[in-house]
């Protein structure tokens, strides 16, 4: 069955170091999206990609953020200068929403903890 | 804002009937979603609802009033690995650009 994969699963990084998180969205989905999840808290939405760009992104995913397909099938999330608030649990999610207008289900990647010291 | 609200933990045996209510208050809605997520997992997705009234799926149903701003998760037979959190998370707009999660359900399934 496809799947989402993401590497690294964890990365510890000091503060002030660029992190850069890798994605493989399942081939035939045309939505990418990340979200995090801050240990013992809700997931929350950072990103939605579509078509090459940015479709919408919360208040969360400031300038230290951001986002990139550089080929065919990876999807990469840059964060410039981590902070300590940056350690979470980062997940990559795709979806074939405009193929399947009917659900629009999210299809989760298992995550990439970021600790940041 | 947005706003969505379910209780923080529940309890459960085997075999039993288990009801996760959620209510919500969002700027938006396109339909609302349950994901199950055990413990240092992803989500993975369980049902959604748009239109009012009961969804179906094998053990799993889910029910939608949007005139109340409720929904619920009904578990039935319950097996020990369905503990976990289950999230209720709303869609926001149509284009299903971004959703908004409440914090979870954590369901303790005893035998």
């Amino acid at each position: 069955e496809p799947e989402v994969t993401q590497t690294p699963s964890h990365q510890v990084t000091q503060m002030g170091q660029e992190v850069i998180l890798r994605c493989v969205p399942i081939s035939n989905h045309l939505y990418f999206y990340w979200y995090r999840q801050i240990l013992g808290q809700k997931v929350e939405f950072l990103v939605s990609f579509y078509n090459n760009e940015i479709s919408e992104k919360s208040e969360i995913f400031d300038d230290q953020f951001s986002v990139e397909r550089p080929d065919g099938s990876n999807f990469t999330l840059k964060i410039r200068s981590t902070k300590l608030e940056d350690s979470a649990m980062y997940f990559c999610a795709s979806s074939d929403f405009g193929k399947r207008e009917v659900t629009g289900e999210l299809f989760f990647g298992e995550g990439s903890r970021l600790t940041v010291l | 804002g947005q706003n969505i609200d379910q209780p923080t933990e529940m309890t459960a045996t085997e075999g039993a009937i288990v009801q996760i209510n959620c209510t919500y208050q969002t700027s938006g809605f396109n339909g609302l979603f349950w994901y199950q997520q055990h413990a240092g997992e992803a989500p993975t997705f369980l049902s959604y609802n748009v239109l009012d009234g009961l969804e179906e799926k094998g053990r799993f149903s889910s029910f939608l009033s949007r005139s109340k701003g409720y929904s619920y998760l009904l578990l039935k037979e319950l097996q020990m690995k369905d503990s976990a959190s289950y999230l209720c998370a709303v869609s926001t707009d149509t284009g299903f650009q971004k959703l908004v999660f409440g914090t979870g359900t954590r369901l303790l399934v005893s035998p």
